[in-house]
């Protein structure tokens, strides 16, 4: 399928915000998630929301979605070392398997 | 319980053997995945299974062969893989309702030498 597409790398200094990018393909999609992926780990589902939506904020993490340019944002307030991984954004194919980005790995640095 | 489980979390597996990987989850899950992770790369669809029937083959070759024994259980069936083969093979379930979230297990690592 076409790429969904993210910005490889991310480094911020612990206590600082992060903010994570990504374009996504299928403006069908019903659903748009971030999943984290820990090194030799599976993946683990952050969030998501649903594209009726603008905004979704879940504890220290807020998802912005701008439908009309097919762009989705992970903001993580007060990244602390163990949000260090990769960040996986990923829109619905077929209608429920997923097609992912390419990640955003995120370096927090003390 | 929102846990999938993988077995065995390694495998190493010479070219003319044959194994398997399976996968469980007891959440009432409908649709089961096969998912391919090379390394530094996004996870890749291979396999759907919804209500225990497959529904999308994403033009796997025929020595990845996929069994839904019931609806808790998926396994993944290998013979005669190829080095380029060896990667992360991730297991998801879902409701199996449409765009509905996917939980993954911890991925079984396969290396074929």
């Amino acid at each position: 399928g076409e790429d969904v597409e993210q910005s490889l790398f991310l480094s911020v200094r612990e206590g600082d915000s992060s903010v994570i990018n990504c374009t996504y393909t299928d403006s069908s999609s019903t659903y748009l998630y971030w999943y984290k992926q820990e090194p030799g780990a599976g993946l683990q589902l952050l969030t998501y929301i649903f594209s009726n939506m603008d905004m979704k904020q879940d504890q220290r993490l807020t998802v912005l979605l701008n439908k009309k340019d097919k762009h989705l944002s992970l903001r993580i307030a007060d990244t602390q070392t163990g949000d260090s991984a990769i960040y996986f954004c990923a829109e619905t194919i077929s209608g429920y398997a997923l097609n992912f980005g390419k990640g955003t790995s995120l370096l927090v640095t003390p | 319980d929102t846990e999938v489980t993988q077995t065995p979390k390694h495998l190493v597996m010479g070219m003319t053997n044959k194994k398997s990987l399976k996968c469980e989850q007891h959440m009432g899950h409908r649709a089961m995945y096969w998912y391919k992770q090379k390394a530094k790369k996004p996870p890749e669809l291979m396999f759907v299974y919804s209500y225990e029937k497959l529904s999308i083959n994403e033009s796997v070759p025929s020595r990845f062969s996929p069994e839904c024994p019931n609806s808790s259980l998926l396994n993944l069936h290998l013979h005669a893989l190829q080095p380029e083969d060896s990667a992360l093979y991730l297991c998801a379930s879902s409701q199996g309702a449409v765009n509905t979230e996917a939980f993954f297990g911890q991925g079984t690592r396969l290396t074929v030498v």
